[in-house]
């Protein structure tokens, strides 16, 4: 079966560091993009990050960029959030999401919870 | 960023009666290669997300053909044209053409 699967989410402090894993199977990995998504609690969806098949280009939200990274390692099929100076608006939902043509975003996963809280 | 808003937020509706979801961007989503970058997700509850339409008419593999999507520029529709009860939860539409990917505030379809 086609499918990514997160996991890595944590409660963890204000000003902590995380990191989240994304494990495809099923599929081609390095022909297609991942992305990450979150969902705060009764929220909506809000794009996170991207990387291409190759891992040679990243792009990021604003509200991430410079705290969080992400990678990947196409040898063990699994993309990486390095997240790091949390905040509480970092809270929600981590879903990892595939893409083809970097637009079609059709493969989700079922998500990991971050929560950032002292 | 390119802000997505939807209307209506609520959608009451009858098993068997029509809906439909309008979709706004604050730019046109017309890409170079002349489609629109316009996507249409489907969250039921306690579920991810699944794509229902991507470049605004393009069912995904598996949807069925009640749902279609249509627009162009800035103003977007899903439509469905008989609602089923395996329908209802929170639709969601994306524009794909810009960094940042921005998500519309999503519409809640329940059964009446």
């Amino acid at each position: 079966e086609v499918q990514v699967v997160e996991t890595g989410g944590d409660l963890v402090q204000p000003g902590g560091s995380l990191r989240l894993s994304c494990a495809a199977s099923e599929f081609t990995f390095t022909s297609y993009w991942i992305h990450w998504v979150r969902q705060a609690p009764g929220k909506g969806l809000v794009w996170v990050a991207r990387i291409d098949g190759a891992g040679t280009v990243a792009n990021y939200a604003d509200s991430v960029k410079d705290r969080f990274t992400i990678s990947r390692d196409n040898a063990k099929n699994t993309v990486y959030l390095q997240m790091s100076g949390l905040r509480a608006e970092d809270t929600a939902l981590y879903y990892c999401v595939r893409s083809f043509h970097y637009y079609d975003m059709d493969v989700w996963g079922q998500g990991t919870t971050v929560t950032v809280s002292s | 960023d390119i802000v997505m808003t939807q209307s209506p937020l609520s959608l009451p509706v009858t098993p068997g009666e029509p809906a439909s979801i309008s979709c706004r961007s604050s730019q046109s989503l017309l890409h170079n290669s002349g489609s629109h970058n316009l996507n249409w997700y489907l969250q039921k509850p306690g579920q991810s997300p699944q794509l229902l339409i991507v470049l605004t008419s393009t069912r995904a593999s598996g949807v069925p053909d009640r749902f279609s999507g249509s627009g162009s520029g800035t103003d977007f529709t899903l439509k469905i044209s008989r609602v089923e009860a395996e329908d209802v939860g929170v639709y969601f539409c994306m524009q794909a053409l810009q960094i940042p990917f921005t998500f519309g505030p999503g519409t809640k379809v329940d059964v009446k």
